[in-house]
Order: structure tokens, then C-alpha cells, then sequence
């Protein structure tokens, strides 16, 4: 069983139009996150929520909307995707508790065209 | 704001020797944790280290936390064609940040 799962794994899609990638975990965390992983590796936190709550929200465009329907699972919404996004896209859970391990998925590689 | 030096970026090494990566916050760290990214996966947690001047082996790994409580080592020995991969420290205060990685390639 799958502890993080996200999908779909691979996006290919035109600039400007609208894509979600979802995350769901069972490992009964309380907090979630996204990363964005850029062509150099970087590991850029995007955003997180802990029990349904955003905790963290760091400089991302507008266009980028995360949603936590429960603490199972978080989704992102990306609106008038520009060529800038194409990424690999992590979402990870962990315990809210000051330094907490992360558990990643296994990713979402969007490639914007 | 907090920020999370990582050297080097890239580690070429012949098999059966030794390498060391490096990381240095710009703040003091209430833990630091390092994680392992196959190619084409995605990062594995390895460690967490948390007391100052902490040492953790993982059989030829071994892991250093400063006495200052702002930088960390991870020391391999021996390296196997299965240590490939891009290794990050990520540092945590209020938030945990990665730093860029250490990408490492063995040559048999």
C-alpha cells in the first residue's frame, strides 16, 4: 500500500489551460505539503496545511491553489499554466510536530508546452 | 530569513572511495534532517539529528551535527554504485528548508 500517492505521475499539457494534481495519504498524518522541484533539483516549499489549515504559504503566484478537503489529502489547482511551471511536483505528509520527517510521493512531472 | 547552504552540488566519485557533503545554515537549527533522491524518484528520508554535536551511523553512513547546532556532514565510505542519487539536508526552525543537494555519481 501506497503510504503517499499522487496523480497523475506525468502532465503534459498547452500554456494556459487549467490542471489539478491530487495527493492522498494513509499514514493518519495531521499535516501536508508541496514542494516543487525545479529542473536543478532545488526543493522549493509551496505550501502546507496541518488538520485542514494553511500553515504555510510561501511565495507562489496566485494561479497556484491548494485544497484540503481533509487531512488526508491535498490537492493543487493551477490556473493559466505558463511555460515556467513545467516541474516535478511533490506532496508530502509528515506529524505536526516541530521536526517532523517528511514522507514524499512519488511525483508529478508537468511539462508545460 | 532562514537559508540552507549545501556543498558541493555535485560529487563524482570512484568506487570504493570516500566523499563527504556539506551543509551550513544561516540560523541556528532545532533539527536537521538528511534525505536520499534516486534518480527518477523521489526523496527517501535517511536521518534526523537533533542534540548539538550529535554522531549517527547508518552502516557506511555516517552523519554529523555541529556543536552550534548550524551545520551537519554526511560522510560515506567506500562507495558502492548504489549510493547514486542526490542527497539534501534540510534544516528546520520554524519551517524545515532543503538545501540544493549534493548529486552523486560513481564511476566503477
Amino acid at each position: 500500500d501506497t503510504a503517499v500517492s499522487q496523480t497523475p505521475k506525468y502532465l503534459v499539457t498547452q500554456m494556459g489551460n487549467d490542471k489539478s494534481i491530487k495527493c492522498e495519504q494513509n499514514l493518519g498524518h495531521d499535516t501536508m505539503y508541496w514542494y516543487k522541484q525545479d529542473s536543478k533539483k532545488f526543493l522549493k516549499i509551496m505550501f502546507s496545511y496541518n488538520n485542514k489549515e494553511l500553515i504555510i504559504n510561501e511565495t507562489v503566484p496566485n494561479r497556484f491553489s491548494p485544497k484540503s478537503p481533509d487531512k488526508a489529502h491535498l490537492n493543487l489547482h493551477i490556473n493559466s499554466l505558463e511555460l515556467g511551471d513545467s516541474a516535478v511536483y511533490f506532496c508530502a505528509s509528515s506529524q505536526y510536530k516541530q521536526g517532523g520527517k517528511l514522507f514524499f510521493g512519488s511525483g508529478t512531472q508537468l511539462s508545460v508546452l | 530569513g532562514q537559508q540552507v547552504m549545501q556543498i558541493p552540488q555535485y560529487q563524482h566519485v570512484q568506487e570504493g572511495e570516500d566523499f563527504t557533503t556539506y551543509c551550513n545554515s544561516s540560523t541556528t537549527l532545532s533539527n536537521i534532517q538528511w534525505y536520499k533522491q534516486r534518480p527518477g524518484g523521489h526523496p527517501v528520508f535517511l536521518i534526523q539529528l537533533v542534540k548539538s554535536g550529535e554522531v549517527k551511523k547508518q552502516k557506511r553512513l555516517t552523519f554529523q551535527f555541529g556543536e552550534a547546532k548550524k551545520n551537519s556532514s554526511l560522510h560515506i565510505t567506500a562507495t558502492q554504485t548504489t549510493d547514486v542519487g542526490t542527497y539534501f539536508c534540510a534544516g528546520h526552525d520554524y519551517k524545515l528548508s532543503f538545501g540544493a543537494g549534493t548529486t552523486v555519481t560513481v564511476r566503477a
